[in-house]
């Protein structure tokens, strides 16, 4: 079952502009990450917010948490060309038998930074 | 950095072969992770693993099979691939100490004719 959902699915800007990217989820969570997906490449890890944190900076990243509403969002800054990706949120779902929290990905969203 | 390598960055295979992928990471890390990835449908677990010769199935595990005797390789196993498993599979690894954060190998997209 999918836990995380992003929105918009898609979302093309202008370079200089700023994106937003946001995510809901339906259970409780101990922390949410947010990933980027160049095409046809693995995903590369930006940025995890822990369940007790409301904000979190990373250079042109910003990230929101608010887990009242089961929700998160992630604010590119200033984008830029080389911005442009897929955008995945990711949800632990508790610890397993080995210490490993599994992470639920959302379906991620298309973001396109016109030069 | 860490590395995740995957064996083969596209494959083409035809029905009922035996597929082998294969995932190496240099970290040591404990933890790998299979997923299988198609349009729409977003990352979906098959399989991960949190010690040598330990698997934990994930939400798709049929069909795939895994092995891991060494704690640096992870490998997928389609025992009689079909057309249906036809997709692009990501590997990943964490640490448990640190195991909030997954690192990703470049994919493998397969095909299965």
């Amino acid at each position: 079952s999918q836990q995380g959902e992003e929105d918009p699915q898609a979302l093309s800007i202008q370079e200089g502009e700023n994106a937003t990217m946001n995510c809901s989820y339906k259970t409780s969570i101990n922390n949410l990450q947010w990933y980027r997906q160049n095409s046809g490449r693995g995903l590369v890890h930006l940025i995890l917010i822990r369940s007790n944190e409301r904000e979190k900076h990373s250079g042109r990243l910003r990230v929101t948490l608010d887990t009242s509403k089961k929700s998160s969002s992630l604010l590119i800054t200033a984008s830029r060309a080389a911005d442009t990706a897929s955008y995945f949120c990711a949800t632990d779902v508790g610890v397993t038998q080995g210490g490993s929290e599994k992470l639920v990905f959302g379906k991620g969203m298309k973001l396109t930074v016109n030069p | 950095d860490v590395k995740v390598t995957q064996s083969s960055r596209y494959l083409v295979k035809r029905t009922g072969e035996k597929v082998f992928l294969e995932c190496v990471q240099d970290m040591d890390h404990e933890n790998m992770f299979w997923y299988r990835q198609d349009p729409g449908l977003g990352l979906r677990l098959i399989y991960f693993s949190y010690d040598v010769k330990m698997k934990e199935k994930g939400d798709i595990p049929e069909g795939y099979s895994v092995s891991r005797e060494k704690k640096e390789r992870f490998s997928l196993i389609l025992e009689s691939a079909s057309t249906n498993q036809t997709s692009m599979y990501l590997c990943a690894s964490s640490q448990p100490q640190d195991s909030r954060t997954q690192y990703f190998g470049p994919g493998t997209r397969l095909t299965v004719l």
